[in-house]
């Protein structure tokens, strides 16, 4: 079945460590690839998107994200994060035919002062 | 633009109770879905239509919840009777036609059954 792995549930990081969210996705076709935030208490909002072309993403707030397409992953960074990162990020993916996305989990990330 | 509307915001009701959830997607935007999040079990997505027809309902968790569709401005989420293990936050979303694919989320129900 397809689905999208995210092995990190929690992740602690001071303010201006560098972060690294992994994700991973099972399908061996075409895929198209996101990344959401959620805010403490917001909605979920796109960070960045993958649909062909440069697999080095670049989203907004100073994320980016790089597509591994050997690898199935689409693992998202940020070189110094802030305490406003503090959030919940989620992967999803997209196969061929229909507008259906497929999430993970989530990892949860708090960024201390 | 205003965004996805969700109403209402918050809903607390007695189990056995009927809960109607509501939402307006952004003009314009042909598909729609239904989310429902929990701790223990995430993002899960419940069905989502497209140009007003439902497409995918296999998300729904049993013939309690039923979700319609009438115009492409209103969507509604019925859960008849309530249980307390339906306690979620209910996210609508909406995404416009062509190859785009985003979806953009509306700000959510949080309902609670007792």
């Amino acid at each position: 079945a397809q689905s999208v792995s995210q092995h990190n549930h929690h992740v602690i990081l001071s303010e201006a460590a560098s972060l690294e969210l992994g994700c991973n996705y099972s399908y061996g076709g075409t895929v198209n690839l996101f990344w959401y935030v959620q805010y403490p208490g917001q909605h979920l909002q796109l960070l960045l998107k993958y649909f062909s072309g440069d697999p080095l993403v670049k989203g907004i707030k100073g994320f980016e994200a790089e597509f591994i397409k050997s690898k199935f992953s689409f693992n998202l960074r940020k070189p110094s994060v802030q305490w406003s990162d503090t959030a919940e990020y989620f992967c999803a993916f997209r196969t061929g035919g229909g507008n259906k996305l497929t999430f993970g989990t989530g990892t949860q990330l708090k960024v201390e002062l | 633009d205003a965004g996805v509307i969700q109403s209402p915001r918050h809903e607390v009701t007695e189990m056995g109770q009927e809960v109607t959830l509501r939402c307006k997607p952004i003009s314009g935007h042909n598909s729609l879905f239904w989310y429902r999040q929990t701790m223990m079990r995430g993002l899960e997505l419940l069905i989502y239509f497209n140009n007003n027809v439902p497409i995918d309902d296999s998300g729904m968790p049993e013939d309690r919840f039923s979700a319609k569709m009438p115009n492409a401005s209103f969507s509604t989420l019925k859960i008849q009777p309530s249980e307390p293990r339906d306690s979620a936050v209910y996210f609508c979303a909406s995404s416009p036609s062509g190859f785009s694919y985003e979806q953009y989320f509306g700000p959510g129900t949080r309902l609670t059954v007792t």
